[in-house]
């Protein structure tokens, strides 16, 4: 069985500081890893994803995350975020399915 | 071009009709999923096809009856609706039936039932 955790259902931060969003895994099988993200009334979109190799993955729009396989976790970074990150963040777990962590919102503030 | 495209975008109805969502991708992926969003933001699947074959159906009320006339397509009728089952219902699609591929989503259907 998978599962997700997100650590953080909010994350408030200021324009250009940094921001790490959580994320732990339980995996009986290969790990894939996701980081999805949602803007309002919208679909899912992926950042970034983790199958094998560097455990350093590195998505669109300046995010980055890091699989460490000895604490399960895959947290999301930015060093510097804009008004325009703030949305929900999904952690994903994948083998023949996709499970999803319950989101984190990113609110940036001016 | 959208890649996953659900049609409608808001369905409101009232309870106990008989509703259906369509879904196609131009993808060309083989898999294709329905996830359902819940008010909390929650998302679980609800079932999967790959290649018109169903491969994955979890604990869904019987109501909820997945169809797929080729695997461009996949549809969702639900019977006799319920308040419950207000959500976001998400189609999404993968070139195989193996998360590492990563899932394309649709922009979602938003179903509210009073």
């Amino acid at each position: 069985a998978q599962s997700v955790t997100q650590l953080d259902s909010q994350v408030p931060v200021f324009e250009e500081a940094p921001v790490e969003l959580r994320c732990n895994y339980s995996s009986s099988v290969s790990v894939y890893l996701f980081w999805y993200v949602q803007y309002p009334n919208q679909g899912l979109q992926l950042l970034l994803k983790y199958l094998s190799g560097s455990t350093l993955v590195k998505g669109i729009n300046g995010f980055e995350a890091e699989f460490n396989k000895s604490q399960t976790s895959f947290h999301l970074r930015k060093p510097s975020v804009h008004i325009s990150d703030t949305a929900e963040y999904f952690c994903a777990v994948g083998g023949n399915k996709l499970v999803f962590g319950a989101g984190t919102i990113l609110r940036v503030k001016s | 071009d959208t890649a996953v495209s659900q049609t409608p975008k808001y369905l409101v109805t009232q309870m106990g009709n008989d509703k259906s969502i369509k879904c196609e991708q131009n993808l060309g992926h083989d898999t294709m999923y329905w996830y359902k969003q819940d008010s909390k933001k929650f998302l679980k699947i609800m079932f999967s096809y790959n290649n018109k074959e169903l491969i994955i159906n979890e604990t869904v009320p019987n109501r909820f009856s997945p169809k797929s006339p080729d695997k461009a397509h996949l549809n969702l009728h639900i019977n006799s609706l319920e308040l419950g089952d207000s959500a976001v219902y998400f189609c999404a699609s993968s070139q195989e039936a193996r998360a590492g591929y990563g899932y394309t989503f649709g922009s979602g259907t938003r179903l509210t039932v009073v």
